[in-house]
């Protein structure tokens, strides 16, 4: 099962930040934070992670708690094309010293609207 | 770098058949996980392959089934193919060095009439 809880759906206006809550407050300590996002019938797409310090890429920012709790994707300037589902994943090393399994719930529809 | 390659992308297959898909990973990435994701059960995790060798399996039953090759290829065969089965079918290479992020391919649309 999936150890993270997210809103089923948001709304978002284009050119707005979209902020995309997690919580996950089982996590462990060497557990990461994953962020991926699917849009309809595509693989899905590697967005960011991070484990205890927030994180930016060219896509999206990761704010973590510092009590490592909840986590929220921050898409600065969200346009239409960023209409998907969007996934928090916690995921960590297996005792082979690899991260081979993403377990995903059902994710946020985020919808951006004109 | 290309990234990673699935085919078909569409299929259709009647009961009882069996198929097999195809996934190219990204160059140099030598683990290659596979993910069924169906409207009902979401996304999950098939099992994995590395260096040739099965090295992780999900809850799936036995008539699913892959194999991995000297050059990371790997190929995914479900038998007696079941009305079920019809679903998206996710591989997702990793460089494989622990903490590697998961890069997924187009996948392959399977329906099973």
């Amino acid at each position: 099962d999936a150890k993270t809880t997210q809103p089923t759906s948001m709304d978002c206006a284009e050119g707005r930040a979209a902020n995309l809550p997690c919580n996950h407050s089982t996590i462990s300590g060497n557990e990461y934070v994953y962020w991926y996002r699917q849009i309809h019938s595509q693989g899905p797409q590697y967005i960011i992670h991070g484990l205890k310090n927030n994180e930016t890429n060219e896509m999206a920012s990761l704010i973590i708690t510092e009590d490592r709790k909840s986590s929220t994707l921050i898409l600065p300037h969200a346009t239409l094309r960023d209409t998907a589902v969007y996934y928090c994943i916690l995921s960590s090393l297996n005792s082979g010293g690899s991260n081979y399994k993403l377990t995903f719930g059902k994710g946020t529809l985020l919808t951006v609207n004109p | 770098k290309a990234g990673v390659t699935q085919t078909p992308r569409y299929l259709i297959k009647t009961r009882g058949q069996q198929v097999t898909l195809s996934c190219s990973p990204i160059s140099g990435h030598r683990s290659v996980s596979w993910y069924q994701q169906t409207p009902g059960q979401g996304l999950q995790f098939l099992f994995e392959y590395f260096s040739e060798t099965q090295r992780n399996k999900g809850n799936f039953p036995g008539r699913f089934s892959g194999r991995q090759f000297s050059n990371s290829r790997s190929e995914m065969n479900v038998s007696t193919l079941e009305l079920g089965d019809s679903a998206l079918y996710l591989c997702a290479s990793s460089p494989d060095r622990g903490m590697d992020t998961q890069y997924f391919g187009p996948g392959t649309r399977l329906t099973v009439l």
